[in-house]
């Protein structure tokens, strides 16, 4: 059963054009991660949320906002796409605000900026 | 700030023969120190973890070592099979986050 669900998996938006991603959980974890990981490279943390409690990683660009509306739905929005944001994006979650709780991934969703 | 460096960058195995793979790190108040994978297009997944109280974990054909004198830690895969072609990075707990290692890519040749 799917645990951590990204939508969509691909998404193709035009440079500058605000896009939105997904992700929804049914694990009820409180912690939701959104990383952004580069062809070959770790992931980046780029912001979590602590149950409503928001928290933005120093070197993430403004251009990154978040969203979590409730428990199980969290949304990236990236207000003004460039080239160098062509990435694949992942939620995770956990079950508390500790690294030493496991984090689940969704699938990601590969962002194509053209 | 703190770090993980990971060695070697790729590994190239005969399918069947052993893997391993190293990471060393400098924050000495890190206590947990996952091993994930990711396949091609795939999300990364947790294969196994270990905590600062143990020296040794194993599952199966996995297992992971720590030295925390030494502070570094390595994955061991016993007789490769194709399935285990593969992205593994390590990481350690700092704060509230996982530190990663920049990733070893591991072929299995058959």
């Amino acid at each position: 059963d799917a645990m951590v669900i990204q939508n969509p998996r691909y998404q193709v938006t035009q440079f500058g054009k605000p896009v939105t991603l997904s992700c929804s959980q049914t694990l009820n974890h409180n912690v939701m991660y959104w990383y952004q990981q580069k062809s070959s490279q770790a992931p980046k943390l780029l912001f979590h949320y602590y149950d409503k409690d928001f928290n933005n990683e120093a070197d993430t660009p403004d251009n990154f906002q978040s969203r979590r509306p409730n428990t199980s739905f969290c949304f990236l929005d990236i207000r003004s796409p460039g080239l160098g944001d062509a990435a694949m994006y992942l939620c995770a979650t956990s079950r508390d605000r500790s690294a030493q709780e496991t984090q689940y991934f969704g699938p990601g969703t590969r962002l194509l900026v053209l | 700030g703190e770090n993980v460096e990971q060695h070697p960058s790729t590994l190239s195995v005969q399918e069947g023969d052993s893997a391993v793979i190293k990471c060393t790190y400098s924050d000495s108040a890190s206590n947990y120190f996952p091993w994930y994978k990711q396949e091609l297009g795939k999300r990364p997944q947790l294969i196994i973890d270990i905590r600062s109280n143990v020296g040794e974990k194993k599952d199966q054909r996995i297992a992971v070592t720590l030295n925390k004198t030494a502070k570094h830690f390595s994955l061991h895969i016993t007789e490769t099979q194709p399935e285990d072609s593969a992205v593994y990075f390590c990481a350690m707990d700092s704060n509230y986050q996982l530190i990663w290692g920049a990733g070893t890519k591991l072929i299995i040749k058959p």
